[in-house]
């Protein structure tokens, strides 16, 4: 079925660095999403994008988070400043509908 | 606060029996109510969903029973196989907006030969 691939699949960074996270969704998708899930706990949703724009944010989506999709090439989750509790798996996710969601593999953060 | 519990975390059962996952909610305005799956090493994937409009939803061996009243919906597997062997979410999402998921922890699924 469908793939939605995201590189890398761990990355390791200090606290304070900036990081960026990449994901390529499915190619004719419209829809972009990403959602958190610390260790333990459920998968939370972050954010939602259609259309160039960011369509809604949760609490969780703080001021040093970003989205964007250059150019319909990688849809990218940045944080800038990182802190210890962004420590989680982050899981991309991508819909033609805002329906049936595609999900990546999850890149797996881990802040020192 | 949970908006969405599923129970149990864990669930064994022997191969061919029917395997219960069971979930419930707490906002009214939930109205698309999905199950995913995931096996080890692999991403979520959707299995199956149901609207309120229905109270029940079958694809092959696996069925959706949904009670409004109660604000519960369950995921039974018939007939399950050892390949079933996997972790299932249960989610809901609000009308308009069913792309943002609020998901449950999961029930981690064991199917014994």
């Amino acid at each position: 079925g469908p793939k939605v691939l995201q590189i890398p699949s761990h990355q390791i960074i200090d606290m304070g660095q900036m990081v960026t996270l990449n994901c390529d969704p499915v190619s004719n998708h419209l829809y972009f999403y990403w959602y958190k899930q610390i260790l333990g706990q459920q998968m939370e949703f972050l954010v939602n994008f259609y259309n160039g724009k960011v369509m809604e944010k949760s609490k969780l989506f703080k001021d040093q988070f970003s989205v964007e999709r250059p150019d319909g090439s990688y849809f990218t989750l940045k944080i800038q400043p990182t802190a210890l509790e962004d420590s989680a798996v982050y899981f991309c996710a991508s819909s033609l509908d805002n329906e049936r969601l595609f999900f990546g593999h999850g890149t797996k953060l881990s802040v020192l | 606060q949970q908006q969405v519990r599923q129970s149990p975390q864990s669930l064994t059962v022997w191969e061919g029996e029917t395997a219960i996952l069971n979930c419930s909610y707490e906002d009214s305005t939930f109205d698309y109510f999905p199950w995913y799956h995931q096996f080890p090493g692999e991403s979520p994937a959707l299995l199956i969903a149901i609207r309120p409009v229905s109270n029940k939803k079958e694809d092959g061996r696996f069925t959706i029973f949904f009670n409004k009243r109660e604000k519960k919906f369950s995921l039974h597997i018939a007939d399950s196989q050892p390949g079933d062997s996997a972790t299932y979410f249960c989610a809901a999402s609000a009308r308009g907006n069913t792309g943002k998921l609020i998901f449950g922890l999961g029930t981690t699924l064991q199917v014994q030969p």
